[in-house]
């Protein structure tokens, strides 16, 4: 069982839907999560940093944190087409990436027009 | 713009080859991170470097080196270069060592080097 599980996908959503992305994972001393958006041909970019459980919200982002579960979600509301990316999940035993981020291998998000 | 410069953008060579990727970090950041990714593996990370010493390993082949210099780049040295070794690897900074005191999580990722090896 890898570490860090999520679903490739494609999945492709009309614009304004909500959209819900999900990673498992194994190793229950995670505590660090996090969310990283990679558009074609670019680096990763951070979108939501959490630490253990709960939620977090940033505008039309909300990232969720369930550790009991060992599942995290990230849910955008009305989706826009400039969402469209791969959504990678992230996460780490300590903070600063100081034992390297173990990430998903991300979802590709489409969303249409 | 993430503030993170990798170069060469692109490398084409051959199987047995060795090759120096280099980054140059935002300004002020003390962390050096190697990531490794493909279709079938994701992100991998490499290896860490802080302030110009080794922090933390990850999955490095033997094969593959890296240092961090007095003015905060980093060189990540592949060797014996195989087929599998085609990849994009990424260079990432932040200015944190470690704990959610530092601001931890936040890494700045260059927009990667793509290695193809024949």
């Amino acid at each position: 069982q890898k570490e860090v599980e999520q679903d490739p996908g494609p999945l492709s959503v009309p614009e304004g839907a909500i959209v819900s992305l999900n990673c498992t994972y194994s190793n229950s001393a995670f505590q660090y999560f996090m969310w990283y958006r990679q558009y074609s041909r670019k680096g990763p970019e951070l979108l939501m940093y959490t630490y253990s459980s709960g939620n977090k919200e940033d505008g039309r982002f909300t990232a969720q944190v369930d550790k009991s579960s060992k599942y995290i979600s990230l849910f955008i509301r009305d989706s826009q087409p400039s969402d469209s990316a791969t959504y990678l999940c992230a996460m780490s035993a300590w903070g600063g990436g100081a034992d390297g981020l173990t990430f998903g291998k991300g979802t590709h998000l489409i969303i249409q027009p | 713009d993430s503030g993170v410069t990798q170069t060469p953008k692109h490398l084409i060579t051959a199987t047995g080859q060795r090759v120096t990727l280099r980054c140059s970090p935002r300004s002020g950041d003390l962390s050096v991170y190697w990531y490794q990714q493909s279709l079938d593996q994701g992100l991998q990370f490499l290896i860490q470097y802080y302030n110009g010493e080794e922090r933390a390993k990850g999955n490095i082949l033997e094969r593959f080196s890296a240092q961090q210099f007095p003015d905060l780049h980093s060189e990540l040295n592949l060797s014996s270069l195989e087929l599998g070794d085609s990849a994009l690897y990424f260079c990432a900074s932040s200015v944190a060592r470690g704990g959610p005191e530092y601001g931890a999580g936040e890494l700045f990722f260059g927009e990667g080097s793509r290695l193809t090896v024949l």
